[in-house]
C-alpha cells in the first residue's frame, strides 16, 4: 500500500492567516483527496486534487478557502485561507490505488485560535 | 442526498465479540467499507464489501450487508485491547470506490 506523508502533523495558527499542508506519497498515484475532520466529527471531503488542472471541490468548499495544488502524482498542497476557530479541524490527505483501496495519511491537526 | 449513521459508542470486554453497526440512505451505494482510526494516527483500510454481497469475512472480521434495509455491520472476534479505535463505515456510489461518505464513527473501548 502507499505510505502517505503529511507536513506539518500539527500547528496553531492565528486568525486570518494561512497555513499550507503538504502530502507525499511515496508511488505515482492517480487520485489524491483531500478531508477535514472536525472535532468529534466524521471525516468531509473537501476536494479532489487533480494532476495538471484545478481541483473538484464539494459543496459548501470553494478554491479562494482551500486552494489545492497538484504538481505530479507523488505530491499535493490544501492551504486552508484566512482562518477562522471554525477551520481548527484535522486535515487528512488520501490516496486511491485502483479500487476500492483508498489510503490514509496521518493528518494534520489545526488549531486556530 | 447521503447520509450514513452509526452509533458513537461500544463498549466490550477482552475475548467477546464486538458488532458495531453501520445505517446508509444511499440506495446506488457501490461499496461500503470500514475503516480503523487509533488515536493520533490516520485511518486504515480494514475490509470492504461490494454491494451485491451478503457477507464477507475476513480473520476475525466478519461484514454483514442488509441491502434491502441499508445496513451494514462489522463483528470482531475474540475482540484485543488493540482493537480500540474508532471505527467508521463509509460508502461510496461511483465504480471507482474512491468518493468516499463517511459515518460519524464509533469509538470501541475494549476492557480487559
Amino acid at each position: 500500500s502507499a505510505v502517505i506523508s503529511q507536513k506539518p502533523s500539527r500547528d496553531i495558527c492565528q486568525r486570518g492567516t494561512s497555513l499550507t499542508i503538504q502530502c507525499q506519497v511515496d508511488s505515482q498515484v492517480t487520485m489524491m483527496f483531500w478531508y477535514r475532520q472536525q472535532p468529534g466529527q466524521s471525516l468531509t471531503l473537501i476536494a479532489t486534487a487533480n494532476q495538471g488542472s484545478e481541483a473538484t471541490y464539494e459543496s459548501g468548499f470553494v478554491i479562494d478557502k482551500f486552494p489545492i495544488s497538484r504538481p505530479n502524482l507523488t505530491f499535493s498542497t490544501l492551504t486552508v485561507s484566512n482562518m477562522s476557530p471554525e477551520d481548527s479541524s484535522i486535515y487528512l490527505c488520501s490516496v486511491a490505488e485502483g479500487i476500492h483501496e483508498q489510503y490514509f495519511g496521518p493528518g494534520t491537526r489545526l488549531t486556530v485560535t | 442526498g447521503e447520509d450514513v449513521e452509526q452509533s458513537l459508542f461500544l463498549s466490550v470486554r477482552e475475548g467477546d465479540s464486538s458488532v458495531i453497526n453501520c445505517t446508509y440512505t444511499d440506495s446506488s451505494s457501490t461499496y461500503l467499507y470500514w475503516y480503523k482510526q487509533e488515536p493520533g494516527a490516520g485511518l486504515q483500510l480494514l475490509t470492504y464489501i461490494f454491494s451485491n454481497m451478503d457477507m464477507k469475512q475476513d480473520q476475525r472480521l466478519t461484514v454483514l450487508l442488509n441491502k434491502k434495509d441499508k445496513h451494514l455491520s462489522l463483528r470482531i472476534a475474540d475482540t484485543q485491547t488493540g482493537d480500540s479505535a474508532i471505527y467508521f463505515c463509509a460508502e461510496s456510489v461511483n465504480n471507482a470506490g474512491n468518493m468516499l461518505t463517511f459515518g460519524g464513527g464509533t469509538r470501541l473501548m475494549v476492557k480487559p
